[in-house]
């Protein structure tokens, strides 16, 4: 089955800066890759998603990159604010069945 | 539109128990998964409800069990807790008539503390 990798568990960067994390898939005929946002105590959001006939999408302050022939997305946050701090997710979809990255603790510093 | 409601937020229950959470929807949502949350598993898929059919399961063992109704609220059973069954349960709706993969709407989740 799916099994998806997320790096780094915690990521800490002052504002203003850009915060990366990258996801790893297993399962190749996997067709969409959402990221979510979890805010403390909340449920989670979707933030941004792309489908796997696209290799780069933007939204504002935020983008998400897809290779296919590597099975990596990744998930860019520009110019960084303090509200930015949440713990994201990424997934990916196949056949029913949605599967979470262990997930990424962003700290975004003043 | 209202969102997707998960009843009830908070339960305590011993070891040995059983349990049922329910979830409502958004209407015209018809999928419905069930997700078990803990700290530093992230959220791991349980299974996934369509039109009543449980369509794709996760690697859980058989003492949960979920079902969906024909107005697409679904209600997970977990029978014989352990300490270890302690989580956020959150279960989300899509729209995805055409299983393509689709946003999902959580609701805010239920607590489970087994002790």
């Amino acid at each position: 089955g799916e099994n998806v990798e997320q790096h780094p568990s915690t990521l800490s960067v002052q504002e203003g800066d850009s915060a990366v994390i990258k996801c790893t898939y297993s399962d190749s005929a996997s067709n969409y890759f959402p990221w979510y946002k979890q805010e403390l105590g909340k449920r989670p959001q979707l933030i941004i998603d792309i489908r796997s006939n696209v290799g780069e999408k933007k939204d504002q302050r935020i983008a998400v990159t897809l290779n296919k022939t590597a099975k990596h997305f990744s998930l860019h946050i520009t110019e960084t604010q303090p509200e930015d701090s949440a713990v994201y997710f990424c997934a990916a979809y196949n056949t029913d069945k949605l599967i979470f990255g262990t997930g990424t603790r962003l700290q975004v510093f003043p | 539109k209202a969102g997707v409601t998960q009843t009830p937020r908070y339960l305590i229950k011993t070891r040995g128990q059983q349990v049922t959470l329910s979830c409502s929807p958004i209407s015209g949502h018809r999928s419905v998964s069930w997700y078990q949350q803990t700290p530093g598993q992230g959220l791991q898929f349980l299974f996934e409800y369509f039109s009543e059919t449980q369509r794709n399961k996760g690697n859980f063992p058989g003492r949960f069990s979920g079902r969906q109704f024909s107005n697409s609220r679904s209600e997970m059973n977990v029978s014989t807790l352990e300490l270890g069954d302690s989580a956020l349960y959150l279960c989300a709706s899509s729209f995805n008539p055409d299983r393509v993969g689709g946003e999902a709407f959580f609701g805010q989740g239920t607590r489970l503390t087994v002790v």
